[in-house]
């Protein structure tokens, strides 16, 4: 039981290229979410998931898309990447919007 | 709006000594809270959650937390600190019928011998 995983766990873009970010969960969880974090700035919510096939806004979703087209990944893009989404990723599961399980998070770095 | 607010920003303590780090929030209703800890280069692992009932509520790694309505908080305790304990703590909440969590800033906190 791996619980969440995230792939890569470091990536290095110059601006202006694109980029998946995998999130793969294997507790059966209904709920999936991408948040990044920032120094000073804790855990920001991009987009999250309620079920396969849905995906819904969080607080900053700007200059990314997503996707859950089977119910155990859920996956994070970036189709024109920029210095200021130069963060650490978290991907999270859960059965509800209590508690979710975090994966280890992807560093991403853009020049 | 709803929001978090973990005022201390960066705490440290003697191995040994208690700790308490302040988590207030700001939602007209009871919400569910939760408080999270982040080891260095990790990513979040729940200690403890608040729903209802009994307002002290037990975690894990000896950590407790207590509800106090009247003042909006929910502090996260610890009687005696071990070095194993150094990482960044955050809260958060949510409130019934929304679909995410809201995180505070966290708190970083250092043990010295």
């Amino acid at each position: 039981n791996a619980g969440v995983t995230q792939t890569p766990k470091f990536r290095v873009l110059k601006t202006g290229q694109s980029m998946t970010l995998l999130c793969a969960q294997d507790m059966n969880h209904e709920y999936m979410y991408w948040y990044r974090q920032d120094p000073g700035m804790g855990l920001r919510l991009i987009h999250y998931s309620v079920g396969e096939g849905t995906t819904a806004k969080g607080e900053v979703p700007d200059g990314y898309n997503v996707s859950r087209l089977k119910k155990q990944n859920f996956l994070l893009g970036l189709e024109s990447a920029a210095p200021s989404q130069t963060s650490v990723y978290f991907c999270a599961s859960s059965y509800s919007v209590a508690e979710q399980y975090f994966g280890p998070g992807t560093r991403l770095t853009v020049t | 709006a709803q929001s978090v607010t973990q005022p201390d920003i960066h705490i440290t303590v003697s191995e040994g000594a208690s700790l308490e780090l302040r988590c207030n929030y700001s939602y007209g209703a009871t919400p569910y809270l939760f408080w999270y800890v982040q080891s260095p280069g990790q990513g979040l692992q729940l200690l403890l959650k608040y729903f209802s009932g009994d307002t002290l509520v037990q975690g894990i790694k000896g950590f407790e937390a207590e509800f106090k309505r009247s003042q909006s908080s929910f502090n996260l305790r610890k009687p005696s600190v071990h070095w194993s304990d150094a990482a960044e703590y955050f809260c958060a909440v949510v409130h019934t019928g929304a679909n995410n969590l809201f995180f505070g800033t966290g708190t970083r906190l250092t043990v010295i011998p």
